[in-house]
């Protein structure tokens, strides 16, 4: 079985600032990874994946990921932290295996970026 | 294209109701998704719907079904409600299901409260 972990519930970042939110993960087999991002009172927003290829993979609003296989991470950076990335962040991964498309998510971490 | 869309988007009952939430994907995409998000218990997989028929189960008891139409349109049915089953229930569509590489897009939800 999958799973997903975030070790940190929350991040605290000036704006300006850069940012990270960690995670790691246990899966069979080479892993599909996913980072998503919610709003208050929202569903999930796509931020980018990670299914082969190069390590770093470029996302939605500025941010990026960095799939290390050695280290089963795929950490969610940006390098200029806004205010309005305020949000919770999910990290999410899929066996290449899996016949359909089940998503085993991470716990969460907030994100928390001041003036 | 009009994201995913779910209704109703804030429901009330009481333990013992049963209830029906409806999810239409985006258009073109045949795999529907259904998530709870609890505070406790974060993101957990109930089901997966392809081509009108179940293809993956969470770790739910029976009282949580689902269906799906021809049209893809989703409905997730919670028979003899509890008061953990207050939740928000995410929807979520892909493309198809044969490519487990495919990125899920969530509806923004439906809140979920029982007294």
């Amino acid at each position: 079985a999958q799973s997903v972990a975030q070790p940190e519930d929350q991040v605290n970042v000036a704006e300006g600032n850069p940012l990270t939110v960690k995670c790691t993960y246990s899966v069979s087999g080479n892993p599909y990874l996913f980072w998503y991002v919610q709003y208050p009172n929202r569903g999930l927003q796509f931020l980018l994946k990670y299914i082969t290829g190069d390590n770093l993979v470029k996302g939605s609003y500025g941010f990026e990921a960095e799939f290390n296989k050695s280290q089963t991470s795929f950490h969610l950076k940006k390098p200029s932290a806004l205010v309005s990335d305020s949000a919770l962040y999910f990290c999410a991964v899929r066996a290449p295996n899996n016949a359909g498309n089940m998503l085993t998510f991470g716990g969460g971490t907030r994100l928390m970026v001041k003036p | 294209k009009a994201g995913v869309t779910q209704t109703p988007r804030y429901l009330i009952k009481t333990r013992g109701q049963q209830v029906t939430l409806s999810c239409s994907p985006i258009s073109g995409h045949r795999s529907v998704s259904w998530y709870q998000q609890t505070p406790g218990q974060g993101l957990q997989f109930l089901f997966e719907y392809f081509s009108e028929t179940q293809r993956n189960k969470g770790n739910f008891p029976g009282r949580f079904s689902g269906r799906q139409f021809s049209n893809s349109r989703s409905e997730m049915n919670v028979s003899t409600l509890e008061l953990g089953d207050s939740a928000l229930y995410l929807c979520a569509s892909s493309l198809s299901s044969s490519k487990s590489t495919d990125t899920q897009y969530f509806g923004p939800g439906t809140r979920l409260t029982v007294l």
